[in-house]
């Protein structure tokens, strides 16, 4: 049973620049949510996804943006990316948004330079 | 504005004590509480959940909620070397996101 997958593992990206982050959620699970975790620091929530829509999101600026795909994968859109979007990013999914166990991906490294 | 404090550690025990790690919450409306464990440079893998006042257990953990006090902690026996990580407190009500601490380090020493 495969869990939550994202890709890319690690990338660096230029101030400025647009990224992409893929999620895909582990078998059975509808609901994505993505959170950043700068270091030291407990994640924090940006949004989720449910039935292809945005149902929450956390307190993030526009520059952040998301999908759902029909099959319940994900991505997660950074635009204008500042030095401060350097992160670990985390996608977790769960069955429906109820808010119970949630699990998470291995994350994607993100470093602006 | 809801928040999760825990003490950011680190919390140093000596192998085979028990470890005790303390997270207080402001919303009392939250109902579902959870213990996550990261590894340096990982994500963080669940440990445990805790719904009902009281004490919960699981192998070598167990998680102690009292909503009163808005308190949650998560006990661990014989603590191991490999027990070493940073380990999250999370709190949500249904249909909201979870909201974390910033984590306590713990340092398991042989």
């Amino acid at each position: 049973d495969a869990g939550v997958t994202q890709s890319p593992t690690h990338l660096i990206k230029t101030r400025g620049q647009q990224v992409t982050l893929r999620c895909s959620p582990k078998s059975g699970h509808d609901t994505v949510s993505w959170y950043q975790q700068a270091l030291g620091q407990g994640p924090q929530f940006i949004f989720q996804y449910y039935e292809e829509e945005e149902r929450q999101r956390g307190n993030f600026p526009d520059r952040f943006s998301g999908h759902q795909f029909p099959n319940y994968s994900s991505e997660l859109n950074v635009n204008a990316l500042l030095l401060g979007d350097s992160a670990l990013y985390l996608c977790a999914s769960s069955p429906g948004t109820a808010g119970n166990t949630i699990y998470f991906g291995e994350g994607s490294w993100l470093t602006v330079v | 504005q809801k928040e999760v404090e825990q003490n950011s550690g680190p919390l140093s025990v000596p192998e085979g004590a028990i470890a005790s790690l303390n997270c207080t919450y402001s919303d009392r409306g939250s109902q579902s509480f959870f213990w996550y464990r990261q590894y340096s440079g990982k994500s963080p893998e669940l440990i445990m959940f805790i719904y009902s006042n009281g004490d919960k257990e699981d192998g070598r953990f167990t998680a102690q909620l009292n909503k009163a006090s808005q308190y949650v902690s998560l006990l661990i026996r014989d603590s191991q070397p490999s027990d070493s990580a940073t380990y999250l407190c999370a709190v949500t009500n249904p249909g909201t996101a979870l909201i974390f601490g910033k984590g306590t380090t713990l340092s398991v020493s042989s």
